[in-house]
């Protein structure tokens, strides 16, 4: 299976300021998804990033807010602009293994905003 | 959008102990998956079942998919500490079957 590595594991961020999170993984993957979970809750589907054109937004999230690079098959980011308060929580990338198969998940990145 | 309710929301039980674990939708599944998450880490795929009425042992968790495929349970024999985490059903759904739509959760708490 495949192995992802987060980076960082876990921050403590200023409000108003921008975090970019790293997603690494070992092998080259058709699909990588971005989750929100909050303190508490299960996995909220932000985002899909598509290699090499503009990622796919669940309903209630936008670009300006959460934009994500995608520049190959084994890399992506996540950065959280201009934080607040309500998007202290856990940020999780995956990976696919198929259609309709199960994700590969790294270790996450715990975020909390002063 | 298929919603997935988990039940109950949250567990402390005392080692030794047996539970289950629900996840319901008013949706046919295509196929389930249930993941355990422990503090610090990401979920881990435990099964996934696929076909109404199937069961499936892993050691001492069985699960079971309903045989309409709306609903599928996680009965846990003899609880340890180390089951201790976060139980998190999930379905493909959405606009593509690659994505995933997971469940509420049940947070699961085995007390020594």
């Amino acid at each position: 299976s495949a192995v992802i590595s987060q980076k960082p594991s876990r921050d403590i961020c200023q409000r108003g300021t921008s975090l970019t999170i790293q997603c690494q993984v070992d092998s080259q993957v058709t699909m990588m998804f971005w989750y929100r979970q909050q303190p508490g809750q299960s996995l909220t589907l932000i985002a899909t990033a598509n290699q090499g054109s503009e990622a796919t937004y669940e309903s209630g999230f936008v670009i300006d807010k959460f934009p994500i690079s995608r520049p190959n098959l084994t890399f992506s980011t996540l950065t959280v602009s201009n934080m607040s308060p309500e998007d202290s929580s856990i940020y999780l990338c995956s990976v696919d293994t198929g259609v309709g198969q199960p994700q590969h998940f790294g270790d996450g990145t715990r975020l909390s905003i002063l | 959008t298929q919603l997935l309710e988990q039940s109950p929301q949250f567990l402390s039980i005392q080692e030794g102990e047996n539970l289950t674990v629900y996840c319901n939708s008013l949706s046919v599944f295509s196929s389930l998956q249930w993941y355990r998450q422990e503090p610090g880490e990401g979920p881990v795929l435990l099964v996934t079942v696929v076909t109404g009425g199937e069961v499936k042992k892993l050691k001492r968790l069985t699960f079971q998919f309903g045989d309409a495929r709306k609903d599928s349970s996680l009965h846990i024999t003899a609880a340890q500490p180390g089951d201790t985490g976060l139980y998190l059903c999930a379905t493909p759904g959405g606009d593509s079957s690659y994505k995933l739509i997971f469940g509420s959760g049940t947070r699961l708490l085995v007390r020594p």
